[in-house]
């Protein structure tokens, strides 16, 4: 089976860096994904990672290390907009099919 | 540039009934697939089709049929609505590049009473 662990919420305020960590257990794997979905819109890719170590894309990080069956997400420079729920989603043995995890509701303060 | 265009939007069934949730894509990509989600439960995959005229299950298939009609159009169809299956509906395509990277429509609320 499939299993994705990540933290239910998290807060931080304007300008803050946050860490979304997720730990995932799939019985194949080929890389871990992020999205992001705001309220009653619908999911949106944010970064991918197919081998170990950090990508970035703007005020986005994404870490992997498939040794430990570990990976985060990294928000720099928190804004308003950035408040959403954040979802990792695992690259299983099927071309292109993911696995979701149950997500992180991430709040930014003013 | 629609990208993955999902309808209706919103529906409201009576259980027993039946229904079809249409999903057609215009980036020619040769993945399609059809998640559910629920509060606190992430996204659950239902079925997907790898390619044009293959489908597949996936974690949550049990009430549900699939057709890939061809490589734009990928339905859903509940032959049976119960209230369990109240839910939104996405469907969500990729190109089958090694990026992890779906597609998403944008969503089709569905209520069963």
């Amino acid at each position: 089976g499939q299993s994705l662990e990540q933290p239910s919420e998290v807060t931080a305020v304007e300008g803050a860096i946050v860490q979304i960590n997720c730990t995932y257990q799939t019985s194949g794997f080929y890389g871990l994904s992020w999205y992001q979905q705001h309220d009653g819109g619908a999911p949106t890719f944010l970064s991918y990672n197919a081998l170990d170590g950090l990508e970035e894309t703007g005020r986005f990080s994404s870490f992997l290390s498939r040794s430990d069956s570990y990976g985060y997400l990294l928000l720099q420079e928190l804004q308003m907009k950035d408040s959403a729920s954040y979802f990792c989603a695992a690259r299983g043995s099927t071309l292109g099919r993911l696995y979701f995890g149950r997500g992180t509701q991430l709040t930014v303060w003013p | 540039n629609a990208g993955v265009t999902q309808t209706p939007k919103f529906q409201v069934l009576k259980t027993g009934q039946s229904m079809t949730l249409q999903c057609a894509q215009d980036m020619n990509h040769n993945s399609m697939y059809w998640y559910r989600q629920d509060p606190g439960m992430g996204l659950r995959l239902i079925y997907y089709s790898a390619s044009e005229g293959t489908t597949d299950k996936g974690e949550v298939p049990n009430g549900y049929n699939v057709s890939r009609l061809n490589k734009r159009e990928f339905s859903l169809r509940l032959e049976s609505a119960a209230p369990s299956q109240t839910s939104v509906y996405f469907c969500a395509s990729s190109s089958n590049a090694n990026t992890g990277e779906l597609f998403f429509g944008e969503g089709s609320r569905l209520t069963v009473l």
